[in-house]
């Protein structure tokens, strides 16, 4: 079974300061791993993917995030926060293995906060 | 704009009614599935289809159901609606061919009220 765990339900930054939101993932295969973005009454965006390629993925917005499998770790980081990254952030985690389908296991979210 | 659309954006309605939410998905995406997305449950899988035929299920009720027709738009079908039924409803699309896992791509939602 797959699950994901957002450590942080809430993150505050400043404008210009770096943002780190943590995501711990488990998964019985290899798994695919993304960050999703929800602006408020907004669909989710895709952020950015993981699938096995290079472990430090870059995504949009000057975001990016590092695959670790020793950690079980897929943290998402932004040198410079800006006030648009205001929103709900969600780690994903899908497994896929031969004869089922993709599903995706969503986190419960970190909401980002950036301030003046 | 992911390409995904979904109708309608809002709707209100009250307890025991029927509800139906339309999903388009992105041209050429092959899958559709839908998602439930509450303040205490968050975001839940629903089902998902795939090229008309249902490939997955999720936490869906059994007052719930959903169709995929030949043009690939799909369809949530709520039914005997009660209170804690009151939730976004997104519909993502992918490619999803065998073999892979692809990214989904997530409509703007329909937000549903039952009162």
């Amino acid at each position: 079974a797959q699950s994901v765990t957002q450590l942080d339900s809430h993150v505050s930054v400043s404008e210009g300061t770096p943002v780190l939101l943590r995501c711990n993932y488990s998964s019985s295969y290899s798994p695919s791993l993304f960050w999703y973005v929800q602006h408020p009454n907004k669909g989710l965006q895709l952020l950015l993917k993981y699938t096995s390629a290079a472990t430090l993925v870059k995504g949009i917005n000057g975001f990016e995030a590092e695959f670790k499998k020793s950690e079980t770790s897929f943290h998402l980081t932004k040198p410079s926060a800006h006030m648009s990254d205001a929103a709900e952030y969600f780690c994903v985690v899908s497994d896929y293995s031969a004869g089922t389908a993709s599903k995706l296991t969503f986190g419960t979210g970190t909401r980002l906060q950036v301030t003046l | 704009d992911s390409g995904v659309t979904q109708t309608p954006k809002h709707l209100i309605t009250a307890t025991g009614q029927r509800v139906t939410l339309r999903c388009s998905p992105r041209s050429g995406d092959l899958s559709v599935y839908w998602y439930q997305q509450s303040l205490d449950q968050g975001l839940q899988f629903l089902i998902q289809y795939y090229n008309g035929e249902e490939r997955a299920k999720g936490n869906i009720l059994e007052r719930f159901s959903a169709q995929q027709v030949p043009d690939l738009h799909s369809e949530l079908n709520l039914s005997s609606l009660e209170l804690g039924d009151s939730a976004l409803y997104f519909c993502a699309s992918s490619v999803e061919a065998s073999g892979a896992v692809y990214e989904q791509y997530f409509g703007p939602g329909t937000r549903l009220t039952v009162t």
